[in-house]
């Protein structure tokens, strides 16, 4: 099975309606993140939390909200889709002792907004 | 802030070609370095990493050495294969005490294509 899991893998929805992503993971990681992947433009950070308690906004927040409902499971939800918001996402998880902070990908969503 | 460069793509090698990408990055003081691998359809995985300067990181025959005085990461491989087909990305993590502590920060991504 793998370690970092999202669903669904493949959405399209219709402009102004609430879709939630969801991303959960069994690496035992106290770090999560959520990336949009747009052709080239790299990813660029959505949100990340360091621990349950903890949600921080990356660079590109706007139009998106977090939540952290367990050490395993952080979801991405945006509130009201518009077609530029048409991406790959990526889940990515971070932890561990080894200090060099390499994130672990989730298979990533495919979202359409139409 | 902190910022990745990679080379323009794509890239088009026959097999048993000699590959290079270069990636260069601004931080302040002393990143950890990545390079990630895209093959289609999947999402990321770590190709190979260094922690400190001089490090080289290498795995399935790519190479990479952190060279701090030339601020660069460069990606190498001696002989690609077909199924080195796909994207990659240099990264960068700031260290713990820094405000991109945890965070990384990927650059636009190379495209490769070898063909047979």
């Amino acid at each position: 099975d793998a370690d970092v899991t999202q669903t669904p893998r493949n959405r399209i929805t219709k402009t102004g309606k609430r879709i939630m992503l969801e991303c959960s993971q069994t690496k035992g990681h106290d770090r999560m993140y959520w990336y949009r992947q747009d052709p080239g433009l790299g990813l660029r950070l959505i949100y990340y939390s360091f621990d349950v308690k903890d949600i921080n906004k990356g660079e590109i927040s706007d139009g998106y909200s977090v939540s952290r409902q367990a050490q395993a499971k952080f979801s991405l939800s945006l509130e009201s889709a518009i077609p530029n918001q048409t991406a790959l996402y990526f889940c990515a998880t971070s932890g561990g002792t080894s200090g060099s902070y390499e994130q672990y990908f989730g298979p990533g969503t495919r979202l359409t907004v139409t | 802030g902190n910022s990745v460069t990679q080379m323009e793509g794509p890239v088009t090698l026959s097999e048993e070609a000699f590959l290079t990408i270069n990636c260069t990055y601004t931080a302040t003081g002393y990143p950890s370095l990545f390079w990630y691998v895209q093959y289609p359809g999947e999402g990321l995985q770590l190709l190979l990493k260094a922690t400190k300067a001089d490090d080289k990181g290498s795995n399935k025959g790519f190479e990479a050495t952190y060279r701090k005085e030339t601020t660069s990461f460069h990606l190498e491989k001696g002989s690609v294969q077909v199924s080195d087909s796909a994207v990659y990305f240099c990264a960068l993590s700031g260290r713990a005490g820094g405000t991109s502590y945890g965070k990384l920060t990927f650059g636009q991504g190379t495209i490769l294509t070898v063909h047979p």
